[in-house]
């Protein structure tokens, strides 16, 4: 168990570029999430995967972002045309299920997006 | 909407003390809560998680309790050390039928133990 690992650890960008993230969940973990923490703030929901389908994003996923998880495996997030808005640490989590320590989440080391 | 806040915002203590970090949250009507811990610049460690059916549970020096009816939840450090500075979590999982998972956070409150 190597834990969650997510690429890169820093990002910095211009306005208007597109981004994508990748994030490794814990390797028998159906459940991934992404959320998104501002400074000072706690992190925010973004999206959800059980396998490879996605069955929930927040109204905070704009169109710009799309995130995949193909083969229900690792996930990426992508950010087209950025914004200075979007700067922030993007978190990845995953967990093995729904019911009891099962569903503790395991969080990622972070993505910190800074976009000029 | 469920909505979840830390208070204190920030707390600064000496060595050695016992402390309670609080949390509080809208909407009763929760599947969880746990309480994590988050270093400077770094992902989320979880410390602790409350079923909805539970009053606490307990991990080395750490305790965290329960009450839903009231909406509120503590967190409970003994032996303060300067080794657990940091920002400590609390976030909730709502008690839905689509059941999703997805973390409601609060704010955090930020630690410092002073040796």
């Amino acid at each position: 168990d190597t834990g969650v690992s997510q690429d890169p650890r820093h990002k910095i960008t211009k306005r208007g570029q597109n981004v994508t993230f990748r994030c490794d969940p814990i390797s028998e973990h159906n459940r991934l999430y992404w959320y998104r923490q501002t400074l000072g703030q706690g992190p925010e929901f973004l999206t959800y995967f059980q396998n490879e389908a996605q069955l929930e994003k927040s109204r905070l996923l704009s169109d710009r972002f799309s995130a995949e998880r193909p083969k229900g495996s690792f996930s990426t997030l992508e950010i087209q045309r950025t914004e200075q808005g979007d700067s922030a640490m993007y978190l990845c989590a995953s967990s093995l299920g729904d019911r009891g320590s099962r569903e503790t989440q395991y969080f990622g080391p972070g993505t910190r997006l800074l976009v000029l | 909407k469920q909505e979840v806040t830390q208070i204190p915002a920030a707390l600064s203590v000496p060595e050695g003390e016992n402390l309670v970090l609080n949390c509080s949250f809208t909407d009763s009507a929760i599947y969880n809560l746990q309480w994590f811990r988050q270093d400077p610049g770094k992902g989320l460690t979880s410390l602790l998680l409350i079923q909805s059916s539970q009053r606490e549970q307990t991990s080395g020096r750490l305790n965290a309790s329960l009450d839903k009816s009231s909406g509120r939840s503590t967190l409970y450090i003994a032996a303060s050390q300067p080794g657990d500075s940091a920002t400590y979590l609390c976030a909730v999982r709502r008690s839905t039928t689509s059941n999703t998972g997805k973390l409601i956070f609060g704010q955090g409150t930020t630690l410092q133990v002073k040796p």
